[in-house]
């Protein structure tokens, strides 16, 4: 079964680095999405992107963050300078279409920053 | 606002037994989804529900919802051990505008023993 998947599994930075997660959505998915979960709490919602832009972002999800898609198949989210409360686990989750459908996740980045 | 409080938060049953999670979210929804999480891995897709739904099987998985209380509830029926995991819920709201965007709640944490 295709699915989602995300790299590295693990990123340590320093505070003030700039870090690129990686995913590889599934092919025939059109819906691209991040979210992440900070240790013991919900998963959050950071961005989605469709049709090569940016359709919705959440307040987290600041001039610090970015998004893009480079070559058809990855999807990269880039933090251009770590805070400590970046660290997270973040996960990339894909969909065949934006209404009424189920969001497949990849196993996520776990993300610390020093 | 928040959405997708789950409970109990943590449910402790015996291999074989019927395990139930409940959901409740504050305001109206396109559709509900639960969402399984082994540990240290992503968010594995098992039901999506949709507002005008009310009952939904899915092998051993049962999902209610119950848009006048605003609450959904997940049955696994004849647990086994491998059904160990965190549930959680979550709702989109896409009629509210933009894309769609799944908000979750805090998760059950269910564990069967054999």
């Amino acid at each position: 079964e295709p699915e989602v998947t995300q790299t590295p599994s693990h990123q340590v930075t320093q505070m003030g680095q700039e870090v690129i997660l990686r995913c590889v959505p599934i092919s025939n998915h059109l819906y691209f999405y991040w979210y992440r979960q900070i240790l013991g709490q919900k998963v959050e919602f950071l961005v989605s992107f469709y049709n090569n832009e940016i359709s919705e972002k959440s307040e987290i999800f600041d001039d610090q963050f970015s998004v893009e898609r480079p070559d058809g198949s990855n999807f990269t989210l880039k933090i251009r300078s770590t805070k400590l409360e970046d660290s997270a686990m973040y996960f990339c989750a894909s969909s065949v279409a934006g209404r009424d459908q189920p969001q497949h996740f990849g196993d996520g980045t776990r993300l610390s920053i020093l | 606002s928040q959405q997708g409080e789950e409970d109990p938060q943590a449910l402790s049953i015996q291999e074989g037994e019927n395990a139930t999670m409940n959901c409740s979210y504050k305001t109206s929804i396109n559709n509900l989804q639960w969402y399984r999480q082994n540990s240290g891995r992503g968010l594995v897709h098992l039901i999506l529900i949709r507002s005008n739904e009310r009952e939904k099987h899915s092998g051993r998985l049962r999902v209610t919802l119950d848009t006048s209380k605003k609450s959904s509830s997940l049955l696994i029926t004849a647990s086994r051990a491998a059904d160990t995991a965190s549930y959680f819920c979550a709702t989109d709201s896409y009629f509210q505008g933009g894309s769609e965007k799944l908000v979750f709640g805090k998760g059950t944490k269910l564990t069967v023993n054999p």
